[in-house]
């Protein structure tokens, strides 16, 4: 099975601040990754698939890159209700598989 | 407006069997995959199975399940009835979890763009 691994696991941040996180796949995916925001109690919710495109209702300031094996979330500048955590998931090939998740709070 | 609503979930012993259902509107079930993930408490989402909008998918052409779950978990649908389903038999401690049922896209790629509100099931003597 394909691993994804995320990194941060976690990570501090201020309202404004731009904020990276990053995606690798232990094989080559193509474009094959969608990015996913989850609050507490809640379900998982679709931001970003094929990489880099944006879903629809999902503000501008969510973007995504890459392709291959190293993929990036980027957030332009936080806002209050982007305190949450965020999944990669790879569609490449089944099984498919998440990475582990990076929590993002509040410093 | 598509929704995705679950039922089904509960308490039961190892060994014993439970029956997930997610029953969608507001788009054309019968045209699209669906899929089921979990989530541990306290830990990541977990792709479960998957299905094609074809009910009488086989395993590996139309119906896949994760390793962990292949021989105890069978998911199915009912296109006329707009459901979705999940058996779940020898249940283990380990398959205690919230339970989703998502909507997947398949053009251009695979992505999960609706979900339902989770249930949970746990599984404990």
């Amino acid at each position: 099975a394909i691993q994804m691994t995320q990194s941060p696991s976690s990570l501090s941040a201020s309202v404004g601040d731009r904020v990276t996180i990053t995606c690798r796949a232990s094989q080559a995916i193509r474009n094959d990754l969608s990015w996913y925001q989850q609050k507490p109690g809640k379900a998982p919710k679709l931001l970003i698939y094929a990489a880099s495109t944006l879903q629809g209702g999902v503000p501008s300031r969510f973007s995504g890159s890459g392709s291959g094996t190293d993929f990036t979330l980027t957030i332009s500048s936080l806002q209050p209700e982007d305190f949450a955590t965020y999944y990669c998931l790879q569609d490449n090939k089944y099984p498919f598989t998440f990475g582990p998740g990076t929590k993002v709070d509040i410093k | 407006e598509v929704q995705l609503v679950q039922s089904g979930g509960g308490l039961v012993q190892p060994g014993g069997s439970l029956r997930l259902s997610c029953e969608v509107s507001g788009f054309t079930f019968s045209r699209f995959w669906m899929t089921w993930v979990r989530q541990a408490p306290g830990k990541g989402l977990e792709w479960v199975a998957t299905m094609s909008p074809d009910e009488n998918g086989i395993e590996g052409n139309g119906r896949d399940h994760a390793d962990s779950v292949r021989g105890r978990f069978l998911i199915a649908r009912d296109n006329a009835k707009n459901s979705l389903f999940l058996q779940l038999n020898n249940l283990r401690a380990e398959d205690t979890a919230v339970y989703y049922c998502a909507r997947q896209n398949v053009v251009p790629n695979d992505f999960f763009d609706f979900w339902g509100q989770g249930t949970m099931v746990t599984v404990s003597s």
